[in-house]
């Protein structure tokens, strides 16, 4: 079974402060993907990022950063020098060979960036 | 069309009646997906279609719901007897087949009111 757990329901920042979003997965696969994506109030999900088992290597990508640990099973996300239109629900999901391509989605983060 | 469409955007309708939601897919993409998402809550799998292979329905809550897609590309999802446990925002999503896990993308969904 897969199962991704995102701890934080909401967080509440001020611009300009950095802040990291958890997500943590369970899988008995040796071969998956994780996945971040972005919700903003239109409704619409955002692909923001994916990384497979085998890339423990993290990711920046302007003021977003992803931080892989295989050891701990979490694949956290941080937002650097936030902005207001960083206010969104974020959403974490695995994918595993065991499960075809199907999409496992944690409950998601509501981050609220206010000025 | 440039992305996955969705259709309609809005719906309400009597509970007892039925429904058809329609996605069509970005054009190439053999994978599609529909999710459902309650208010304030995660996104819950409902059905998988991936090329000619059976689909993975493990994730339809009743027999009121079904799903077909036509020609490996426009899917309708069907709700038969709506009940108000039914309303939600359902989405769907629909990925590329150059490589097992890749990313999805969604469309804007259909809000779903039952009254």
């Amino acid at each position: 079974a897969q199962k991704v757990t995102q701890a934080q329901t909401e967080i509440s920042v001020v611009e300009k402060e950095d802040v990291t979003l958890d997500c943590v997965y369970e899988t008995r696969d040796t071969t998956y993907y994780l996945f971040w994506y972005k919700q903003p109030p239109s409704g619409e999900l955002v692909f923001l990022i994916r990384r497979n088992s085998f890339d423990e290597q993290n990711e920046i990508s302007g003021r977003y950063s992803w931080n892989f640990q295989k050891s701990t099973s979490s694949f956290n996300f941080t937002i650097t020098a936030s902005q207001v239109v960083d206010s969104a629900v974020y959403f974490c999901a695995l994918s595993a060979t065991g499960g075809g391509n199907k999409l496992t989605f944690g409950t998601g983060t509501q981050l609220k960036v206010e000025l | 069309g440039a992305g996955v469409s969705q259709s309609p955007s809005n719906k309400v309708t009597e509970k007892g009646k039925d429904v058809e939601l329609r996605c069509d897919p970005i054009s190439g993409h053999t994978a599609l997906y529909w999710y459902r998402q309650s208010l304030g809550q995660g996104l819950e799998f409902l059905i998988y279609f991936q090329g000619n292979s059976a689909p993975d329905k493990s994730g339809l809550p009743s027999d009121r719901f079904s799903a077909e897609r036509t020609g490996g590309s426009v899917s309708t999802l069907t709700i038969q007897r709506t009940q108000q446990e039914d309303s939600a925002v359902y989405l769907c999503a629909s990925s590329s087949p150059t490589g097992l896990n890749t990313e999805a993308f969604f469309g804007q969904g259909t809000r779903l009111t039952v009254v």
